[in-house]
């Protein structure tokens, strides 16, 4: 039983559309996040919901929309997608109630390539 | 800025060996830390969290913290060619939800 699952794992689409991922958690957690890792690796936050409600957005340009509908679910909506769009999103959860629950359990990651 | 920094490698080790890989940040509020193992195309693993200055064993794994010297280490015992991945070094210094900032990651090469 997977405890943080998205879908697709890969998605390829050409420039201009719109797509959306989907992440679903089943650990129980309150706070659920996108990652985006681009070709060098390098995974960094784009944003966090606590709740269903936006904690943080890190400079993520506004074609990305996160939506959740509740605490086990959290989508992300890409409009206008562009080239740079291009890499590997993962969705993860974690705990909130202090410092020793925060470490986050990743899914599978979503493979996005844009052409 | 928060920032993470590890050194990307590739870091080689002898099968047997011990492989240490380090890690140093920037945001001296950071409260909790902790190392991902991540193989290729695949997502990333939870293998230690540290919160206290000092060592914390488990099984082949010791993770090492000095919030003196902002600097965070993991050794791996024993290294095994199931062991080569990609470590992730990641530092929490916020309240509430905001997430971990993760450094860019040491590959890692263990030879048979």
């Amino acid at each position: 039983d997977t405890a943080v699952s998205q879908t697709p794992k890969y998605l390829v689409t050409q420039m201009g559309n719109d797509k959306s991922i989907k992440c679903e958690q089943n650990l129980g957690h309150d706070t659920m996040y996108w990652y985006k890792q681009d070709s060098k690796k390098f995974l960094k936050i784009m944003f966090s919901y606590n709740n269903k409600e936006l904690i943080i957005n890190e400079t993520v340009p506004n074609r990305f929309s996160p939506k959740s509908p509740d605490k086990a679910h959290l989508n992300l909506h890409i409009n206008s997608l562009e080239l740079g769009d291009s890499a590997v999103y993962f969705c993860a959860s974690s705990r909130t109630g202090g410092f020793r629950y925060t470490e986050a359990f990743f899914g599978q990651g979503t493979r996005l390539t844009v052409v | 800025q928060k920032e993470v920094e590890q050194n990307s490698g590739p870091l080689s080790v002898p099968e047997g060996a011990i492989a240490s890989l380090n890690c140093t940040y920037s945001d001296r509020v950071s409260q909790s830390f902790f190392w991902y193992r991540q193989y290729s195309g695949k997502s990333p693993e939870l293998i230690m969290s540290i919160y206290s200055n000092g060592d914390k064993e488990d099984g082949r794994f010791t993770a090492q913290l000095n919030k003196a010297s902002q600097y965070v280490s993991l050794l791996i015992r024993d290294s095994q060619p199931s062991d080569s991945a990609t470590y992730l070094c990641a530092a929490y210094s916020g309240g509430g939800a905001d997430g971990l900032t993760f450094g860019k990651g040491t590959h890692l090469i263990i030879q048979p």
